[in-house]
């Protein structure tokens, strides 16, 4: 039973470019909630999708917008990138229902030059 | 003031040595509390998951929760190498991942 992939695990961008990053949630799961950790910090929460819509928003700009895909995966898009986004982007998966806690991906790491 | 106090360490000891771990909030509308292991240039791993206040025991890990003073533990019983990693503490208000706050995570390293 494959757990949550992300892809791809590295990608280097210039200043404000745009950005695409992908989520499979882990196999059962319904729900995605994106995440950005910058360097020693904890995980930020960006957003999460359930149903294809996002149901919660933390406090990032409209530059970080997402998509749910009817087979559950997700895409995170960042767009006119700032030195500031680079960072570890996360993706954790969970139940929609149930007591299910959220389980994380290995991460993308993007580096903006 | 964070939601959620982390010391960040790094925190050394000794092979075989009780590890505490700790983290202070400041909302008490958190009803979830979950510590994850974090080893470099990975995504977290949940360790234990709590709801409420009380302990939970999980091998050479516990997990405490004092809702009362804001305040929440991970024990780890004969360290060991391998534990060596960043832990991160987390709370939500809801299950599902449902707007979980984390703290900015304790790096632990332990001596062989």
């Amino acid at each position: 039973d494959a757990g949550v992939t992300q892809s791809p695990t590295h990608l280097i961008k210039t200043r404000g470019q745009q950005v695409t990053l992908r989520c499979s949630p882990k196999s059962g799961h319904d729900t995605v909630s994106w995440y950005q950790q910058a360097l020693g910090q904890g995980p930020q929460f960006i957003f999460q999708y359930y149903e294809e819509e996002e149901r919660q928003r933390g406090n990032f700009p409209d530059r970080f917008s997402g998509h749910q895909f009817p087979n559950y995966s997700s895409e995170l898009n960042v767009n006119a990138l700032l030195l500031g986004d680079s960072a570890l982007y996360l993706c954790a998966s969970s139940s929609g229902t149930g007591t299910d806690t959220q389980y994380f991906g290995p991460g993308t790491r993007l580096t903006v030059l | 003031q964070k939601e959620v106090e982390q010391d960040p360490g790094p925190l050394s000891v000794p092979e075989g040595a009780i590890v505490s771990l700790n983290c202070t909030y400041s909302n008490s509308a958190f009803q979830y509390f979950m510590w994850y292991r974090q080893y470099s240039r990975k995504g977290p791993e949940l360790l234990m998951y709590t709801y409420s206040s009380g302990n939970k025991e999980d091998g050479r890990f516990t997990a405490q929760v004092d809702k009362s003073s804001k305040y929440i533990s991970l024990f780890i019983r004969d360290s060991q190498p391998s534990d060596s990693a960043t832990y991160l503490c987390a709370m939500s208000y809801g299950t599902g991942g449902f707007k979980t706050i984390f703290g900015a995570g304790t790096r632990l390293f332990v001596k062989a």
